[in-house]
């Protein structure tokens, strides 16, 4: 069965203090991993597509990488801003079907 | 410009009625989506339309139906409003089948 499994769930970081989330994946041939950002009470924001393992992709302070079981977003010197929900969310390849994790709660203190 | 836009952003009825969602995209994409996204915040796809061609159908009740007049538009019907069925119906579109999706600001649904 399809499946996305994030971890931490919610995750408390200092400003400044570097870490990453994981996304762990199984799916019927992955046809595309994504992250997203989601804010409370709106919806969530694109943050990055990865197609295939050993591609990585960069976006200001955060970055996502992808293995064939796995996906990381690190982020790096994380500023209050940061604080939200992470989402992961992977879409098969037959059925062009997404299925998304239920997220990391992300709290970026000063 | 709002890219994706659904309406009404709160709706509050009671059970039984029926109520539509609307949502239009002006991103010019091929293809448009219905996820629901429950209490514990887990979001489930629920409909997804390509060029107005239903690609997507997950087990939902036949009480809810997507309707696409067109690419730009994606609404959504639900009959016989049930206590279950409250949640935030998020829209979304994406450039193609198989590309990242951008979302619209939900819709909150709360059935007394």
């Amino acid at each position: 069965e399809d499946q996305v499994t994030q971890s931490p769930e919610a995750l408390r970081l200092q400003e400044g203090e570097s870490s990453s989330l994981n996304c762990s994946y199984t799916v019927s041939g992955l046809r595309g991993l994504f992250w997203y950002r989601q804010d409370p009470g709106k919806g969530p924001e694109f943050l990055f597509t990865l197609y295939s393992a050993g591609e990585e992709k960069e976006k200001e302070r955060l970055k996502a990488t992808l293995t064939k079981k796995e996906s990381f977003l690190h982020i790096t010197a994380p500023k209050p801003e940061d604080s939200a929900t992470y989402l992961c969310a992977v879409q098969a390849g037959g059925t062009y079907k997404y299925i998304f994790g239920t997220g990391t709660r992300l709290k970026v203190l000063a | 410009d709002t890219a994706v836009s659904q309406t009404p952003k709160y709706l509050v009825t009671q059970m039984g009625n029926d109520k539509s969602i609307k949502c239009e995209q002006n991103l010019g994409h091929d293809t448009m989506y219905w996820y629901k996204q429950d209490s514990k915040k887990f979001l489930k796809i629920m409909f997804s339309y390509n060029n107005k061609e239903l690609i997507i159908n997950e087990t939902v009740p036949n009480r809810f139906s997507p309707k696409s007049p067109d690419k730009a538009h994606l609404n959504l019907h639900i009959n016989s409003l049930e206590l279950g069925d409250s949640a935030v119906y998020f829209c979304a579109s994406s450039q193609d089948r198989a590309g990242g999706a951008f979302f619209g600001q939900g819709t909150r649904l709360t059935v007394v």
